[in-house]
Parts: structure tokens; C-alpha cells; sequence
């Protein structure tokens, strides 16, 4: 089966600009997910989607970044405007169970660096 | 709230030594525990995974069990490869969500 699609692969964009990232998952995969992982750190979760509805957002800076799943396929996760320390790897994720027995599957992710 | 622990790394090794890397975990009742791996340049595939306590996990030549009274899952390899060099993260699912450690750096020299 097809994985995770993510692009672009890289980015890079002065501070205060703005910036968006596309994710596809895998077909049938009903929870989508995007992590943000700074360098030398672990992945922490953004937001959590269920279909098109979103289950978690707690950690997400709302000031700034926005995300949607339309129509409960691709997502996109926009950052207006950028700051320096939006500079990280955004990895999107889906999983057919919810992640509890099988985790999630990871796409390549999207590199940004904030100038 | 949910947390995952690993030996700080980075972690050097020469070709065929024996691996292990210390995860512990703190949370509420009996997660599942997964071990990523990060190839450079790539995401993160699932390297192995157990969802109960004394389960052992394996893949690829590793391996890592559940121990529930030292809330562990340490991850082992009995003879490492320098295909072997990567980022390995410790997670837990927990509260809904998958929480990583913070990754460990292995490098394996030839």
C-alpha cells in the first residue's frame, strides 16, 4: 500500500512569512496526525484529527498555526506568520485503529527552516 | 501526565557489539510501548511493538519486553550492523495519543 505523502520535502522562509505543508494518508486511514519534531528532540503532537473532526489541538499555538482535513483525506497545517523557533521537521501520521496496537504510520516528513 | 524516558545519547558502537537502549515510562494504567526508528532524511517506521506487560517485541534482529514492575521497555540487539545507525525513539500510547522519548543517536562504526 501507498504510505504517508508529504510535501514539500523542504522549506525555507523568513520569519514573519507564512508557510503551509499538505499531507495524504493512507487510504482508509480515518485518524490523521501532525507532530512537530526540533532538532535533537522527540516528536510532540499539534493535532490529532478523527475523519474531519478535530480530537486534539492542545498543543497547538493558535496565535499562529491553523490546520484542516477536508472532507476526512488530506490535511494541511499552515504557519502565519513564522518564527524562529518554527524551525523543525513537520511530520504528518495516520492510523487504521487509532494507533493503540498498530501505532501510526509516519510519512517523510516536511523540514523548515525559519530565517 | 504521560512520559517516556531514554538513555541520553549519542551511543557509539563498533560492528557485532551487543546493544542496549534504557527506556522507562511513566503513566496511568497498561499502555502499549512501541520503538521507532529515524533513518537520516526519512520519518519514523515502526520498529517493533508489545501491548501487554511480559509481551516481547521483535524485529530486524532487535528485541524489547514489557516489564510492567520496572516500567520498562528497554530495546536490544545481540549483534549490531552499521545499517543499524539511525535515531531510536521510545514510545508509549497513552490518553489516546502516541508519546515519544527523546530519541537516542546510534552510531555503528565499521
Amino acid at each position: 500500500e501507498a504510505g504517508v505523502a508529504q510535501s514539500p520535502r523542504y522549506k525555507i522562509i523568513e520569519k514573519r512569512q507564512s508557510v503551509a505543508f499538505w499531507c495524504n494518508p493512507i487510504s482508509g486511514h480515518a485518524t490523521l496526525y501532525w507532530y512537530q519534531q526540533i532538532l535533537g528532540q522527540g516528536p510532540k503532537l499539534l493535532i490529532q484529527f478523527q475523519n474531519n473532526g478535530v480530537v486534539d489541538d492542545s498543543q497547538l499555538p493558535k496565535d499562529r498555526f491553523s490546520a484542516e482535513r477536508l472532507k476526512g483525506v488530506d490535511s494541511t497545517l499552515k504557519i502565519q506568520p513564522a518564527k524562529l523557533e518554527d524551525s523543525a521537521v513537520y511530520l504528518c501520521a495516520s492510523s487504521l485503529d487509532g494507533g493503540q496496537v498498530y501505532g501510526y504510520t509516519f510519512g517523510s516528513g516536511t523540514r523548515l527552516t525559519v530565517v | 501526565g504521560d512520559s517516556v524516558t531514554q538513555m541520553e545519547g549519542p551511543v557509539t558502537l563498533s560492528e557485532e557489539a551487543f546493544l542496549t537502549i534504557n527506556c522507562t515510562y511513566t503513566a496511568t494504567g497498561y499502555p502499549s510501548l512501541f520503538w521507532y526508528v529515524q533513518y537520516p532524511g526519512e520519518g519514523l517506521q515502526l520498529l517493533l511493538k508489545a501491548t501487554k506487560a511480559d509481551d516481547k517485541g521483535s524485529n530486524k534482529g532487535f528485541e524489547a519486553t514489557y516489564r510492567k514492575e520496572t516500567t520498562s521497555f528497554h530495546l536490544e540487539k545481540g549483534s549490531v550492523q552499521v545499517s543499524d545507525s539511525a535515531v531510536y525513539f521510545c514510545a508509549l500510547f497513552g490518553a489516546q495519543k502516541l508519546v515519544f522519548g527523546q530519541g537516542t543517536r546510534l552510531t555503528i562504526n565499521p
